[in-house]
């Protein structure tokens, strides 16, 4: 099983401070193979990142992914106050095929 | 626009099965894979599995052979299976379209599942 580490558990920022989520695997992970998405609250989780650095339809440009191999980011360039919220990245391979990370929540500070 | 909506049973007794099916709407059943994803409480996300348009199913070893996802495309649909539940399952419950590299776009509002006796 690819095992995803997300890092920090938690991030207290202020808005309009920049975010950076790192989301590490146990195993080399393919480019198209690795995701992120944003939770809140009562919701379903949401698409924002695919391919490490495609940005979901409808997803503002302050979001951005990137990494390669084991090591990855999710960047949120200027926080607003949608953003805060819980972050989670996923791979596709291996066995089982998909797993997520633990997630990393943003905080306002 | 694509929206996916999910039905069953919303309580359980320990050993016995949860059924939850999940509808299509606004798009191709063919052109992408449906999967199940569940989120136990407080926790982090969980892949139970996904079945393509061939309707071939595959599994996280994780649940033991306790799962079953099939697919009704005539009717635009995929459900899910998963017997001799215990408390340890109870969680909110996801259906999502997943894309060929199995990221997933399209996430239906989830089923809160709860196992007790």
């Amino acid at each position: 099983e690819i095992v995803l580490t997300q890092s920090p558990g938690t991030l207290s920022l202020s808005p309009g401070e920049r975010a950076t989520l790192s989301c590490r695997a146990s195993q080399s992970v393919g480019s198209n193979s690795l995701s992120w998405y944003q939770q809140k609250p009562g919701q379903a989780p949401r698409l924002l990142i695919y391919g490490t650095s495609n940005r979901a339809t409808g997803i503002p440009d302050r979001f951005s992914g990137g990494g390669s191999g084991t090591d990855f980011t999710l960047t949120i360039s200027r926080l607003e106050s949608e953003d805060f919220a819980l972050y989670y990245c996923q791979q596709f391979g291996g066995s089982p095929p998909v797993t997520f990370g633990g997630g990393t929540k943003v905080e306002i500070k | 626009q694509v929206q996916l909506q999910q039905w069953g049973a919303g309580l359980l007794k320990p050993s016995e099965t949860l059924s939850l099916t999940c509808g299509v709407y606004g798009a191709s059943f063919s052109d992408s894979y449906w999967a199940w994803v569940r989120q136990s409480p407080g926790k982090g996300l969980e892949w139970i599995g996904e079945i393509d348009h061939g309707r071939r199913p595959e599994y996280n070893p994780s649940f033991n052979n306790r799962v079953t996802i099939s697919s009704q495309p005539s009717n635009k649909q995929f459900s899910l299976s998963l017997r001799s539940v215990t408390v340890a399952d109870t969680a909110i419950y996801y259906c999502a379209r997943a894309a060929f590299f199995h990221y997933m776009d399209v996430w239906g509002k989830g089923t809160t599942v709860t196992v007790s006796s």
